[in-house]
């Protein structure tokens, strides 16, 4: 069955750099989320889409946007990287009930 | 605002025992409840769930319970396996009119041999 799938899957990134995180749905799901993990630490919610319109925001910081496209996939866009934003960044989809996670990307803010 | 809370933090039960984890939430519209295990690195994996209209759902060697009064919600695994080690995660979440699973801070949970 297809899974959610993240590009890129390790990223390192210098501080006040930028960086693009990209996210593709199970296909048919409607609801994508993104959600950032530090070391030992369970997932922060940053931010969801509900049929690619902005449903409810967590702790994303306001260097960090993201937009879901007409295609459902979403991308989430972080500037002026920090080194305390190093984690694994998980999107999710889901159709009703039932988040499914992708693979994460690594980022290391050096 | 919504938190969830869980415990205990760590666990580590011989192989064949059972591993109980509980959680409690805030928000009284909290009405789906799953569960997650994540192993090291890797994604968190849905492992079950249940809806504030059921009190207790099995599969197999895992169960879940919820006392909707109390606002608490516990996962049980009988005769635990090396390969149940893990991180589990327990989460809330309304299905009306919000999107987003507040997670609880998880449970290193350890089998030994």
């Amino acid at each position: 069955a297809a899974g959610v799938i993240q590009s890129p899957r390790h990223l390192i990134k210098e501080k006040r750099e930028t960086a693009t995180l990209k996210c593709y749905p199970i296909p048919r799901h409607d609801t994508v989320y993104w959600y950032q993990q530090g070391p030992g630490q369970d997932p922060q919610f940053l931010i969801s889409f509900y049929e690619k319109m902005q449903s409810d925001k967590g702790s994303i910081p306001d260097r960090f946007s993201a937009q879901q496209f007409s295609d459902y996939h979403s991308e989430l866009n972080m500037s002026s990287l920090e080194l305390g934003d190093s984690a694994l960044y998980f999107c999710a989809s889901s159709f009703g009930q039932g988040a499914f996670f992708g693979p994460g990307t690594r980022l290391t803010v050096l | 605002g919504e938190n969830v809370e869980q415990h205990p933090s760590t666990l580590s039960v011989q192989e064949g025992d059972s591993a109980v984890i509980k959680c409690t939430y805030s928000d009284s519209a909290s009405n789906y409840f799953p569960w997650y295990k994540q192993e090291l690195g890797k994604r968190p994996q849905l492992i079950i769930d249940i809806r504030s209209n059921v009190g207790e759902k099995k599969d197999q060697r895992i169960a879940v319970t919820l006392n909707k009064t109390a606002k608490h919600f516990s996962l049980h695994i009988t005769e635990t396996q090396p390969e149940d080690s893990a991180v589990y995660f327990c989460a809330a979440t309304s299905t009306s009119g919000t999107y987003k699973y507040i997670f609880g801070t998880g449970t290193r949970l350890k089998v030994l041999a």
